[in-house]
């Protein structure tokens, strides 16, 4: 069974531009989420989708939206790019809540913002 | 405010060597606790989880962690560390709130070399 996968790999933005990554689940799996890992700030949940509703999210700026296809695979968008959203971003997907099943994470979306 | 502390952030120790590796947590209830670890380049694995019942979770990769309610605590242990087991762990607390949703916290990491 293909793991979760995220593109692009790597990505060059300049600030006030917006960006969207994408993530495809491991097949079956209805829950994906999206994480933001940078050394300052460690790794911070950012929202999760299920059967294409938002069904949590953390605490980050409006600029941080995400939505989640009939397939499942999920998209991730920050508009009006700063210095400080320079991080990894990673994608995660599990059958249902990943409290009862695990979370498959994918290797992330290296976003390099100048 | 709910908090995940991992006190240590580098730990180096010798290939066969036993491991053990802080994590703390402030709440009231007894949350969600999970450690992970990410290889360089890699995305989060989940080596073990705790939800409730015995309080020593077995993991994978020969993990083990031991919850411990009057300390607040989550520690990882290994017996015999190997040499690939260098990498970045993660512990992770999850809150359920009152509203239903939940609050998912990760400490900030400790990077594990193990010397040959």
């Amino acid at each position: 069974k293909a793991g979760v996968t995220q593109t692009p790999r790597y990505l060059i933005k300049t600030r006030g531009q917006q960006v969207t990554l994408s993530c495809s689940p491991i097949s079956g799996h209805r829950s994906v989420s999206w994480y933001q890992q940078t050394p300052g700030q460690g790794l911070q949940f950012l929202f999760e989708y299920f059967s294409e509703t938002q069904r949590n999210k953390g605490n980050f700026p409006g600029r941080f939206s995400g939505r989640q296809f009939s397939n499942s695979r999920s998209e991730m968008n920050v508009s009006t790019l700063e210095l400080g959203d320079s991080a990894l971003y990673l994608c995660a997907s599990s059958s249902d809540s990943f409290l009862l099943y695990e979370q498959y994470f994918g290797p992330g979306t290296r976003l390099t913002v100048t | 405010a709910q908090s995940v502390t991992q006190p240590d952030i580098h730990i180096t120790v010798s290939e066969g060597a036993s491991l053990e590796l802080r994590c703390n947590y402030s709440y009231g209830a007894t949350p969600y606790l999970f450690w992970y670890v990410q290889s360089p380049g890699q995305g989060l694995q989940l080596l073990l989880k705790y939800f409730s019942g015995d309080t020593l979770v077995q993991g994978i990769k020969g993990f083990e962690a031991e919850f411990k309610r009057s300390q607040s605590s989550f520690n990882l242990r290994k017996p015999s560390v190997h040499w690939s087991d260098a990498a970045e762990y993660f512990c992770a607390v999850l809150y359920i709130l009152r509203t239903g949703t939940y609050k998912y916290i990760f400490g900030t990491g400790t990077r594990l070399k193990v010397l040959a």
